[in-house]
């Protein structure tokens, strides 16, 4: 997990509510990815971005916005318009986003819905 | 269609015998080809991934992985199995022509003292 940190580690979400999760890489990576997990159906691919003030919509992005301001920073928003955001939430960096490149994980965020 | 098989959701193997997690995919292209261990609520570790070259990938703690391009597997191995290797095991490819890495469901790998 080191390089990459991923905050709060726990997070509840009220109805109607957006919130915000954090996520920052040290390791001068140009690109970053957010992924879902839920049991039993590996990892799901939400947004992605190979430079900074650049992203593009992964297989499940709605419901999620993104942005990419800054090279180490990903931040991942939960709006209101996902019914069903109870999930860990995985935040990851590759040097580039060369398909040979190996991707980095941070500590993940557990969303629970209030 | 591009895809990742892990074909069993539970190992079960004694401490200090072989371990074998297995993983498919599906032929389009070029594969490169990785492992990831899981622990509970962590992120994932990369172990290991196979790019070009020789089929026999040696990774971390002592896990290697052979690329079988006939039988289109990427099977997990270690030669003795340690009860701290119990962990959530996912296989992830990723095609040439692709922007973006799959994963495998996971296995659970269980070891028993």
């Amino acid at each position: 997990d080191g390089g990459i940190t991923q905050s709060p580690k726990y997070l509840f979400r009220k109805e109607g509510q957006n919130v915000t999760l954090s996520c920052e890489q040290n390791l001068n990576h140009d690109a970053m990815y957010w992924y879902r997990q839920d049991p039993g159906q590996g990892l799901r691919l939400i947004y992605y971005s190979q430079i900074v003030n650049d992203f593009q919509k992964g297989d499940i992005a709605e419901g999620y916005s993104v942005s990419r301001e800054k090279k180490e920073s990903f931040p991942l928003t939960v709006t209101s318009a996902q019914k069903n955001p109870t999930a860990f939430y995985l935040c990851a960096s590759s040097p580039t986003g060369g398909v040979r490149e190996t991707q980095y994980f941070g500590p993940g965020t557990r969303l629970l819905v209030l | 269609a591009q895809s990742v098989a892990q074909p069993e959701d539970q190992v079960n193997v004694a401490e200090g015998n072989p371990l074998t997690v297995k993983c498919t995919y599906s032929v389009s292209g070029n594969p490169y080809l990785f492992w990831y261990v899981q622990y509970p609520n962590r992120g994932l570790q990369f172990l290991l991934k196979y790019i070009t070259g020789d089929n026999l990938v040696k990774g971390s703690y002592g896990f290697e992985a052979e690329f079988n391009k006939s039988q289109t597997s990427f099977h997990l191995k270690k030669p003795s199995a340690l009860v701290s290797d119990s962990a959530l095991y996912f296989c992830a490819v990723r095609y040439s022509s692709a922007s973006k890495i799959i994963f495998g469901s996971g296995t659970r790998l269980s070891i028993r003292p």
